[in-house]
């Protein structure tokens, strides 16, 4: 299995902030994924973080709003920006092994007032 | 579009009870399905499926996959309180890696 660690575990942000979200995996992975789950709802797949390129977004998100770095092959961020309480929801890092299964991290509450 | 479908959205049933939760998908060249539970935050894998017919079993729970009519169950008998979570499924698609989620299925036990 993959060890992921997210932080902040859960953050309450005023509108029109942004926030930064961590990611950090204990081995190197190519790929890494950023996904929204909103209160009631499912995951939704935001962006695939590649390192070296640009993420790629998935439709609906832009990177204006979620930008995304990842700077080696280890370690991911996410940023909310602009931040509206539409944006309320669990954010989760995750990364794909080569086995077939999905590990995610811990999650991100975010609560925007 | 690819979809997840999943059924029932919610269920309570008594601690000792069996059940069936329902995973039915559309998606463009299928290559697995994956089942999680999800308590708090951070889903937590159960199974994985890849082929029609073979019964993938972890103590009380298992799962099998039909690939012909689109569709897998989570069986949990016994039920337990400890059991109470959503269950989600994902397919993976044409891609790899693109991984298409259900809504969930919203399971409680009740003692």
């Amino acid at each position: 299995s993959a060890v992921i660690s997210q932080k902040p575990s859960r953050d309450i942000c005023q509108r029109g902030t942004s926030l930064t979200i961590q990611c950090q995996v204990d081995s190197q992975v190519t790929m890494m994924f950023w996904y929204r789950q909103q209160p009631g709802q499912s995951l939704t797949l935001i962006a695939t973080a590649n390192q070296g390129s640009e993420a790629t977004y998935e439709s609906g998100f832009v990177i204006d709003k979620f930008p995304i770095s990842r700077p080696n092959l280890t370690f991911s961020t996410l940023t909310v920006s602009n931040m509206s309480p539409e944006d309320s929801s669990i954010y989760l890092c995750s990364v794909f092994r080569g086995t077939g299964e999905l590990f995610f991290g811990e999650g991100s509450r975010l609560t925007v007032l | 579009e690819d979809k997840v479908v999943q059924s029932p959205l919610s269920l309570v049933v008594h601690e000792g009870d069996t059940v069936t939760l329902n995973c039915s998908y559309e998606v463009t060249n299928f290559r697995s399905l994956l089942w999680y539970k999800q308590e708090k935050k951070a889903p937590t894998f159960l199974f994985m499926l890849t082929s029609s017919g073979i019964e993938k079993k972890s103590g009380r729970l298992s799962s099998i996959l039909d690939k012909k009519e689109l569709f897998s169950i989570l069986n949990i008998t016994a039920t337990q309180t400890g059991d109470s979570a959503i269950y989600l499924c994902a397919v993976e698609g044409e891609y790899g890696n693109q991984f298409y989620f259900g809504t969930g299925t919203s399971l409680t036990v009740i003692p």
